[in-house]
């Protein structure tokens, strides 16, 4: 059972690029999440979905878009980058907060130069 | 030892002794609240949760306790082990899914 699985781990881009962050869940989760994290931080939320087909703001949502095609993967992408989206991303899978406790990916540590 | 969490981001404890992570919580309507453990490198793991309609909730080596009144939250780790050092997280779900996290207090426990 893999759980919650993102790629890629890392990755270099150079501002104005664009990316595509993967997150796949085999545990039949209708909730998932993208969170970023800086040092010294807390992880803030980027952006939702509460099942496939919908998406939803965060705390943290300028500058990136998301799409839920499959109910098992959730998807993070970045338009044109800037530095400022340096981070480390972590994906989570879960059911409603208070149901189903939410499980993280790895994370995918960006450096946009 | 004893944190104030987002004021006192680290905490040193003996390895035996019991440790206390303490978190301020911003939202009064917020119905429900997590903790979480991240060591390095890796994401953040469930530890222990708690509704609003408790006070106390214990687990494994592990005890949350709840005061409403003062928007407070705190960890309690019984007997802590080098494995417990990591970085703890509280969490608190400010309605729509919204789970909003503190900055962490990093727990060093030395042998």
């Amino acid at each position: 059972n893999a759980g919650v699985t993102q790629t890629p781990k890392f990755r270099v881009l150079k501002t104005g690029q664009s990316m595509t962050l993967l997150c796949a869940q085999d545990m039949n989760h209708e909730y998932m999440y993208w969170y970023r994290q800086d040092p010294g931080m807390g992880l803030r939320l980027i952006h939702y979905s509460v099942g496939e087909g919908t998406t939803a703001k965060g705390e943290v949502p300028d500058g990136y878009n998301v799409s839920r095609l499959k109910k098992q993967n959730f998807l993070l992408g970045l338009e044109s980058a800037a530095p400022s989206q340096t981070s480390v991303y972590f994906c989570a899978s879960g059911g409603f907060p208070g149901d189903t406790e939410a499980f993280f990916g790895q994370g995918t540590r960006l450096t946009v130069v | 030892g004893e944190s104030v969490g987002l004021h006192l981001p680290t905490l040193s404890v003996q390895e035996g002794d019991n440790s206390i992570i303490n978190c301020a919580y911003s939202n009064s309507a917020s119905d429900y609240f997590i903790w979480y453990k991240q060591e390095s490198g890796k994401g953040p793991q469930f530890i222990i949760d708690i509704r609003s309609n408790m006070d106390k909730r214990q687990g494994q080596r592990v005890t949350v306790l709840l005061n409403k009144t003062v928007k407070h939250l705190s960890l309690q780790i019984a007997a802590t082990q080098p494995g417990d050092s990591a970085v703890y997280f509280c969490a608190e779900n400010w309605g729509n899914n919204d789970m909003r996290f503190g900055a962490g207090t990093r727990l060093t426990v030395k042998p």
